[in-house]
């Protein structure tokens, strides 16, 4: 599975755009990329995933770049209610849907 | 719909007993997961399973035996409890292998 590389923190004001980065520079041409992210002591909620194409949903964007080897999920209006950890995952289509979280990135939105 | 349930939501153990986890989803997915999660750190797989009847090795098996006899639930068990399985432990099941739905998590303490 490629690995992923994300800042281990971020802050971001409410209102403004949170733009979340990701390195998965190893990822091969079948793997997914997936975001979840998990509110403190909640389960993790899925957010967004995406192969090649820039993806698009009512939570997020996610932007991939052409070469794939990095990607960005973008919170277009965050809210205090979306402070939380993002996990970007790789995933292969026929791995069973075995998530390997790493260690994401803490949000924090201030107001 | 309930979505994905987890029973007990919290439990004290002492080293050496036994107990088991239930996971119950009315969402008639094929696939469900077991999941721990250590503090300041993210959730590693410990068992899944594709379909009733079957079951697969995650990450960290050891210690830990699961069955899925009906396709609504998943249970994981602890013959010997030891203290290094303090965790939140999270079930999760998914239609396919895209989004995985968490349940709210089960708190467990080994002393």
């Amino acid at each position: 599975d490629a690995k992923t590389t994300q800042p281990t923190s971020m802050d971001c004001a409410e209102g403004r755009a949170a733009n979340l980065p990701c390195n998965h520079s190893t990822i091969s041409g079948n793997e997914y990329v997936y975001w979840y992210r998990q509110i403190h002591s909640q389960g993790p909620q899925y957010i967004i995933h995406g192969l090649k194409n820039n993806e698009t949903n009512e939570m997020a964007s996610l932007i991939i770049t052409e070469d794939r080897k990095s990607s960005t999920l973008i919170l277009p209006h965050a809210t205090l209610r979306d402070t939380a950890v993002y996990y970007c995952i790789v995933l292969l289509y026929n791995q069973g849907g075995k998530l390997i979280f790493g260690q994401g990135t803490e949000l924090s939105v201030k107001p | 719909n309930a979505g994905v349930t987890q029973t007990p939501k919290f439990r004290v153990l002492k080293t050496g007993q036994s107990m088991t986890l239930l996971c119950a989803q009315d969402m008639n997915h094929e696939y469900m997961y077991w999941y721990r999660q250590d503090p300041g750190m993210g959730l590693r797989l410990i068992h899944y399973s594709v379909g009733e009847g079957t079951t697969a090795k995650g990450e960290v098996p050891d210690g830990y035996n699961v069955s899925r006899l009906k396709k609504q639930n998943f249970l994981l068990g602890l013959e010997s409890a030891a203290p290094s399985q303090t965790s939140v432990y999270f079930c999760a099941s998914s239609p396919a292998v895209y989004e995985q739905y968490f349940g709210p998590g089960t708190r467990l303490t080994v002393t």
